[in-house]
């Protein structure tokens, strides 16, 4: 079965670019499946970052539009999430998972990320 | 965007009794396209309804979902220990904004 796990630093300074891999493993990037990134701070619930297809197609929350680039690396058979900017309400435990159709079904068990000076 | 909101914010029970919970939608979403997830402390979400009726596979048929429009609810007809978490519900509808409920976190009384 699908198996997906996050790598990034799991502390960033103010400013800096947030930098996170979702490796697949036990199948393809490259099926009919959209590639996602939720987040969650400490103690709330659940923020929809964005998406991509193998395609390259992409869809961002617009709160997060101009700050966020999701991708896809075929060749890895792993997918990308970047954020620029960051401050302290980026601080979250961030989440790689599919989406074969309206529904996740398939997550990863998630990298803390802080953000502090 | 399509805003959800999720009542109770935290629900009270027993084992062995019945839960309802409630996802309310700012607009009409199709059917096709909300979600519930059961999220535990320390752990990622888990799928438990699509199509705000189907149950993922492996879920138990104690759980169940329905509702249309703009009123959704999960039901849990009888209680395991294993059951006391956090739920939410997700909707596809408002592309491509894939918003979450706040979440009902289910505890035990």
């Amino acid at each position: 079965q699908v198996q997906l796990q996050e790598s990034g630093p799991g502390l960033l300074k103010p400013s800096e670019t947030l930098s996170l891999t979702c490796t697949v493993s036990g199948g393809s990037v490259i099926s009919s499946n959209w590639w996602i990134w939720v987040r969650q701070p400490p103690g709330k619930g659940l923020e929809w970052i964005g998406e991509t297809y193998h395609s390259g197609s992409t869809n961002y929350n617009p709160s997060l539009k101009g700050r966020v680039s999701v991708s896809v690396d075929k060749s890895k058979n792993q997918f990308s999430l970047k954020l620029t900017s960051v401050t302290a309400a980026d601080t979250a435990v961030y989440y790689c998972a599919r989406r074969p159709y309206y529904a996740v079904d398939v997550w990863g068990q998630g990298t803390m990320v802080t953000v502090s000076s | 965007e399509i805003v959800l909101t999720q009542s109770p914010g935290t629900l009270s029970l027993s084992p062995g009794e019945r839960a309802t919970l409630s996802c309310r939608a700012s607009q009409s979403v199709s059917s096709s396209y909300l979600a519930w997830y059961q999220q535990k402390l320390g752990q990622p979400p888990r799928l438990l309804i699509s199509g705000a009726s189907s149950r993922a596979t492996g879920i138990p048929d104690r759980f169940s979902g329905s509702g249309s429009g703009t009123d959704f609810t999960l039901t849990i007809s009888r209680l395991e220990p294993e059951d006391f978490a956090v739920y939410y519900c997700q909707q596809f509808g408002g592309s491509p904004m894939y918003t979450f409920g706040q979440g009902t976190k289910l505890e035990i009384k």
